[in-house]
């Protein structure tokens, strides 16, 4: 299994809305990762997880909020977000620090 | 600070042309170099990795050789087809082996 699954596909949320990101990999990868990518920009580093702990937050407003739970999973928790964090949120694993990435298909977000 | 550079697109081609996509990068030490291909509506792929200097990454048809004279990573195949349509991403991995540092974005259209 060298995939990493998120869920759902494709979100679209109103402003007062909570939702969830779900991503998941059972590569025994110890890092992983949230970028967003807005149209025709490159991905942005958002969070990183190192064996299950928060170690990069990059000045990510509150209303983003990741979680995770166990080795082989991250969420996203999204609460009360704007118009302009409409874009793709993509996953990432990696089997641990210094080494190359996988990303998973991407949550395309719209947020009404 | 650190960074990298593709050259803009979209690059357009037909089938059996040359490619060849420039990456210069800025960065301390001599970090691990990647290509990422994202095809439309689809998050991204590995496509070739270097992790020292005069490497050659290379993948179904793609090469880059890490070079550090010119601290470059230059992504060509020798006969592009339609399917090769799509978003390639020049990316470092900064020294701590924890944080992919993305260039712009390259789009490459190939014409039947």
């Amino acid at each position: 299994d060298t995939e990493v699954t998120q869920t759902p596909k494709h979100l679209v949320m109103g402003m007062t809305n909570k939702k969830s990101l779900k991503c998941e990999q059972h590569m025994g990868h110890r890092a992983m990762y949230w970028y967003k990518q807005k149209a025709k920009k490159p991905p942005e580093l958002m969070f990183v997880y190192s064996y299950e702990k928060l170690s990069i937050n990059e000045s990510v407003p509150s209303r983003f909020s990741p979680e995770c739970p166990n080795s082989s999973l991250l969420n996203l928790h999204l609460h009360a977000l704007q118009p302009e964090d409409s874009a793709l949120y993509l996953c990432a694993s990696s089997p641990a620090w210094g080494t190359e990435a996988f990303f998973g298909q991407g949550t395309r977000l719209t947020v009404v | 600070g650190d960074s990298v550079t593709q050259m803009e697109g979209p690059v357009t081609l037909s089938e059996e042309a040359f490619l060849t996509i420039n990456c210069t990068y800025t960065a301390t030490g001599y970090p691990s170099l990647f290509w990422y291909v994202q095809y439309p509506g689809e998050g991204l792929q590995l496509l070739l990795k270097a992790t020292k200097a005069d490497d050659k990454g290379s993948n179904k048809g793609f090469e880059a050789t890490y070079r550090k004279e010119t601290t470059s990573f230059h992504l060509e195949k020798g006969s592009v087809q339609v399917s090769d349509s799509a978003v390639y991403f020049c990316a470092y991995l900064n020294n701590a082996g924890n944080m992919l540092t993305f260039g712009g974005g390259t789009r490459l259209m190939v014409k039947p």
